[in-house]
Protein backbone atom coordinates (compact mmCIF):
# COMPACT_ATOMS: atom_id res chain seq x y z
CA UNK A 1 0.00 0.00 0.00
CA UNK A 2 1.22 3.60 -0.72
CA UNK A 3 1.31 6.08 1.87
CA UNK A 4 2.37 9.76 2.54
CA UNK A 5 3.66 10.87 5.84
CA UNK A 6 4.03 14.70 6.75
CA UNK A 7 4.79 14.29 10.22
CA UNK A 8 4.56 17.99 11.15
CA UNK A 9 1.25 19.40 11.36
CA UNK A 10 2.10 23.01 11.83
CA UNK A 11 5.51 25.01 12.00
CA UNK A 12 5.82 28.69 12.91
CA UNK A 13 8.88 30.77 11.72
CA UNK A 14 9.68 34.25 11.80
CA UNK A 15 10.56 36.19 8.24
CA UNK A 16 13.69 35.20 6.95
CA UNK A 17 14.12 31.86 9.02
CA UNK A 18 14.73 28.77 6.63
CA UNK A 19 12.14 25.86 7.40
CA UNK A 20 12.37 21.92 6.13
CA UNK A 21 9.40 20.56 5.65
CA UNK A 22 9.42 16.90 6.06
CA UNK A 23 7.85 14.11 3.95
CA UNK A 24 8.14 10.44 4.34
CA UNK A 25 6.90 8.15 1.30
CA UNK A 26 6.16 4.45 1.59
CA UNK A 27 5.97 1.92 -1.49
CA UNK A 28 6.68 -1.18 -3.08
CA UNK A 29 6.66 0.03 -6.52
CA UNK A 30 9.71 0.94 -8.27
CA UNK A 31 8.46 3.48 -10.73
CA UNK A 32 6.70 6.05 -8.38
CA UNK A 33 6.63 9.95 -8.84
CA UNK A 34 6.44 12.42 -5.52
CA UNK A 35 5.05 15.67 -6.19
CA UNK A 36 4.48 18.77 -3.64
CA UNK A 37 1.35 21.25 -3.46
CA UNK A 38 1.20 24.45 -1.83
CA UNK A 39 -2.58 25.74 -0.69
CA UNK A 40 -2.74 29.39 0.25
CA UNK A 41 -5.23 30.72 2.12
CA UNK A 42 -7.34 30.83 -1.04
CA UNK A 43 -7.72 27.53 -1.19
CA UNK A 44 -6.34 26.45 -4.43
CA UNK A 45 -3.81 23.61 -4.86
CA UNK A 46 -0.64 24.79 -6.66
CA UNK A 47 2.17 22.77 -8.29
CA UNK A 48 5.38 23.07 -7.10
CA UNK A 49 7.36 19.90 -8.19
CA UNK A 50 7.41 16.20 -9.51
CA UNK A 51 10.83 14.16 -8.98
CA UNK A 52 10.55 10.61 -10.16
CA UNK A 53 11.97 7.65 -9.03
CA UNK A 54 15.01 7.50 -10.71
CA UNK A 55 16.35 10.78 -10.71
CA UNK A 56 17.71 11.28 -7.13
CA UNK A 57 19.26 14.87 -7.60
CA UNK A 58 18.66 17.37 -5.50
CA UNK A 59 16.29 20.22 -6.71
CA UNK A 60 16.73 24.41 -6.27
CA UNK A 61 14.41 26.58 -7.75
CA UNK A 62 14.82 30.28 -6.21
CA UNK A 63 14.28 30.11 -2.71
CA UNK A 64 12.68 26.98 -3.20
CA UNK A 65 14.88 23.41 -2.67
CA UNK A 66 13.67 20.04 -2.56
CA UNK A 67 15.92 16.92 -0.79
CA UNK A 68 14.97 13.16 -2.02
CA UNK A 69 16.75 10.11 -0.66
CA UNK A 70 15.24 7.03 -1.84
CA UNK A 71 17.57 5.12 1.19
CA UNK A 72 15.40 7.01 4.03
CA UNK A 73 12.39 7.13 1.51
CA UNK A 74 11.79 11.23 1.96
CA UNK A 75 11.14 13.72 -0.27
CA UNK A 76 11.90 16.64 1.89
CA UNK A 77 11.09 20.39 1.03
CA UNK A 78 13.25 23.19 2.43
CA UNK A 79 12.52 27.25 2.25
CA UNK A 80 15.22 29.56 2.03
CA UNK A 81 14.65 33.24 3.82
CA UNK A 82 11.16 32.44 4.58
CA UNK A 83 8.56 35.52 3.55
CA UNK A 84 5.32 35.83 4.78
CA UNK A 85 3.52 34.90 1.45
CA UNK A 86 5.20 31.74 1.84
CA UNK A 87 2.22 31.08 4.99
CA UNK A 88 0.22 28.11 3.31
CA UNK A 89 -0.60 24.63 3.88
CA UNK A 90 1.80 22.12 2.14
CA UNK A 91 0.82 18.66 0.72
CA UNK A 92 3.14 16.38 -0.14
CA UNK A 93 1.90 13.67 -2.59
CA UNK A 94 2.76 10.15 -4.25
CA UNK A 95 1.73 8.78 -7.57
CA UNK A 96 2.29 5.26 -8.66
CA UNK A 97 0.07 3.41 -11.34
CA UNK A 98 -3.04 4.33 -12.37
CA UNK A 99 -2.64 8.33 -11.79
CA UNK A 100 -4.17 8.14 -8.16
CA UNK A 101 -2.27 10.78 -6.00
CA UNK A 102 -1.52 9.86 -2.44
CA UNK A 103 -1.73 12.61 -0.38
CA UNK A 104 -0.12 13.60 2.91
CA UNK A 105 -2.32 15.02 5.76
CA UNK A 106 -0.22 18.29 4.91
CA UNK A 107 1.97 20.78 7.00
CA UNK A 108 0.66 24.24 7.57
CA UNK A 109 3.60 26.81 7.85
CA UNK A 110 2.95 29.91 9.37
CA UNK A 111 5.57 32.78 8.45
CA UNK A 112 5.12 35.77 10.72
CA UNK A 113 6.71 39.22 10.09
CA UNK B 1 -6.30 29.83 -21.09
CA UNK B 2 -6.03 25.88 -19.94
CA UNK B 3 -8.20 25.59 -16.54
CA UNK B 4 -10.05 23.25 -14.30
CA UNK B 5 -13.42 24.82 -13.76
CA UNK B 6 -15.97 23.83 -11.07
CA UNK B 7 -19.20 25.02 -9.97
CA UNK B 8 -20.95 26.05 -7.65
CA UNK B 9 -17.61 27.10 -5.34
CA UNK B 10 -20.11 27.20 -2.32
CA UNK B 11 -23.09 25.41 -1.32
CA UNK B 12 -24.73 25.11 1.62
CA UNK B 13 -27.48 22.67 1.33
CA UNK B 14 -29.80 20.13 3.26
CA UNK B 15 -29.58 16.71 3.76
CA UNK B 16 -31.22 14.04 1.56
CA UNK B 17 -31.70 17.23 -1.29
CA UNK B 18 -29.50 15.93 -4.49
CA UNK B 19 -26.48 17.73 -5.71
CA UNK B 20 -24.68 18.03 -8.53
CA UNK B 21 -21.15 19.57 -8.34
CA UNK B 22 -19.63 20.29 -12.47
CA UNK B 23 -16.13 19.84 -13.17
CA UNK B 24 -15.09 20.86 -16.62
CA UNK B 25 -11.65 21.14 -18.28
CA UNK B 26 -10.55 22.65 -21.54
CA UNK B 27 -7.07 21.23 -22.09
CA UNK B 28 -8.54 17.07 -23.44
CA UNK B 29 -7.24 15.59 -20.83
CA UNK B 30 -8.10 11.85 -20.78
CA UNK B 31 -8.14 11.10 -17.27
CA UNK B 32 -10.39 13.57 -14.29
CA UNK B 33 -10.21 12.87 -10.85
CA UNK B 34 -12.38 13.71 -7.63
CA UNK B 35 -11.09 14.39 -4.17
CA UNK B 36 -12.30 16.10 -0.81
CA UNK B 37 -10.23 17.49 1.57
CA UNK B 38 -11.25 17.34 5.35
CA UNK B 39 -8.42 19.04 8.33
CA UNK B 40 -5.94 15.99 9.40
CA UNK B 41 -6.88 14.04 6.46
CA UNK B 42 -5.27 15.15 3.23
CA UNK B 43 -6.87 14.80 0.07
CA UNK B 44 -8.57 11.61 -0.10
CA UNK B 45 -9.60 10.87 -3.78
CA UNK B 46 -13.30 9.39 -4.41
CA UNK B 47 -13.45 8.87 -7.68
CA UNK B 48 -11.26 8.10 -11.38
CA UNK B 49 -11.97 8.19 -14.60
CA UNK B 50 -9.57 6.96 -17.28
CA UNK B 51 -11.69 8.32 -20.32
CA UNK B 52 -15.31 8.51 -21.30
CA UNK B 53 -17.34 5.77 -20.26
CA UNK B 54 -14.62 4.40 -18.40
CA UNK B 55 -14.96 5.37 -14.06
CA UNK B 56 -13.60 3.66 -11.22
CA UNK B 57 -13.87 4.35 -6.89
CA UNK B 58 -11.12 5.85 -5.02
CA UNK B 59 -11.24 5.46 -1.55
CA UNK B 60 -13.83 6.89 -0.28
CA UNK B 61 -16.45 6.25 -2.69
CA UNK B 62 -19.53 5.67 -0.40
CA UNK B 63 -22.64 7.95 -1.10
CA UNK B 64 -21.62 9.55 -4.63
CA UNK B 65 -21.91 9.14 -7.92
CA UNK B 66 -19.87 10.15 -11.26
CA UNK B 67 -20.25 9.67 -14.70
CA UNK B 68 -18.45 10.47 -17.40
CA UNK B 69 -20.30 10.69 -20.50
CA UNK B 70 -18.16 13.60 -22.40
CA UNK B 71 -14.26 14.15 -21.90
CA UNK B 72 -14.37 17.39 -20.70
CA UNK B 73 -17.03 17.49 -18.08
CA UNK B 74 -16.82 14.57 -14.78
CA UNK B 75 -19.39 15.96 -12.50
CA UNK B 76 -19.98 14.89 -8.80
CA UNK B 77 -23.42 13.14 -7.96
CA UNK B 78 -24.51 13.11 -4.32
CA UNK B 79 -27.49 11.55 -3.83
CA UNK B 80 -28.78 11.99 -0.80
CA UNK B 81 -26.03 14.29 0.97
CA UNK B 82 -25.48 13.93 4.93
CA UNK B 83 -23.73 15.64 7.31
CA UNK B 84 -20.55 13.73 6.87
CA UNK B 85 -20.03 14.77 3.55
CA UNK B 86 -19.43 18.68 4.49
CA UNK B 87 -15.83 19.08 2.80
CA UNK B 88 -14.04 20.81 0.23
CA UNK B 89 -13.93 19.29 -2.91
CA UNK B 90 -11.41 19.58 -5.65
CA UNK B 91 -11.64 17.80 -9.31
CA UNK B 92 -8.23 17.76 -10.92
CA UNK B 93 -7.33 16.06 -14.66
CA UNK B 94 -4.32 14.87 -16.31
CA UNK B 95 -3.44 14.45 -19.84
CA UNK B 96 -2.94 10.93 -20.02
CA UNK B 97 -2.42 7.34 -18.17
CA UNK B 98 0.73 7.51 -17.63
CA UNK B 99 1.40 8.48 -14.29
CA UNK B 100 3.93 11.07 -14.31
CA UNK B 101 2.24 14.00 -15.40
CA UNK B 102 1.08 16.58 -12.22
CA UNK B 103 -2.69 16.63 -12.04
CA UNK B 104 -4.41 19.99 -12.29
CA UNK B 105 -6.73 21.19 -9.85
CA UNK B 106 -9.87 23.12 -9.53
CA UNK B 107 -10.12 25.79 -7.77
CA UNK B 108 -12.33 23.52 -4.70
CA UNK B 109 -15.94 23.23 -3.98
CA UNK B 110 -16.57 23.87 -0.80
CA UNK B 111 -19.75 22.00 0.35
CA UNK B 112 -22.00 22.13 3.95
CA UNK B 113 -24.71 20.11 4.69
CA UNK B 114 -26.92 20.86 7.07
Amino acid sequence: AQKVTQAQTEISVVEKEDVTLDCVYETRDTTYYLFWYKQPPSGELVFLIRRNSFDEQNEISGRYSWNFQKSTSSFNFTITASQVVDSAVYFCALRTGFQKLVFGTGTRLLVSP
Amino acid sequence: EAQVTQNPRYLITVTGKKLTVTCSQNMNHEYMSWYRQDPGLGLRQIYYSMNVEVTDKGDVPEGYKVSRKEKRNFPLILESPSPNQTSLYFCASSPRGGNSYEQYFGPGTRLTVT
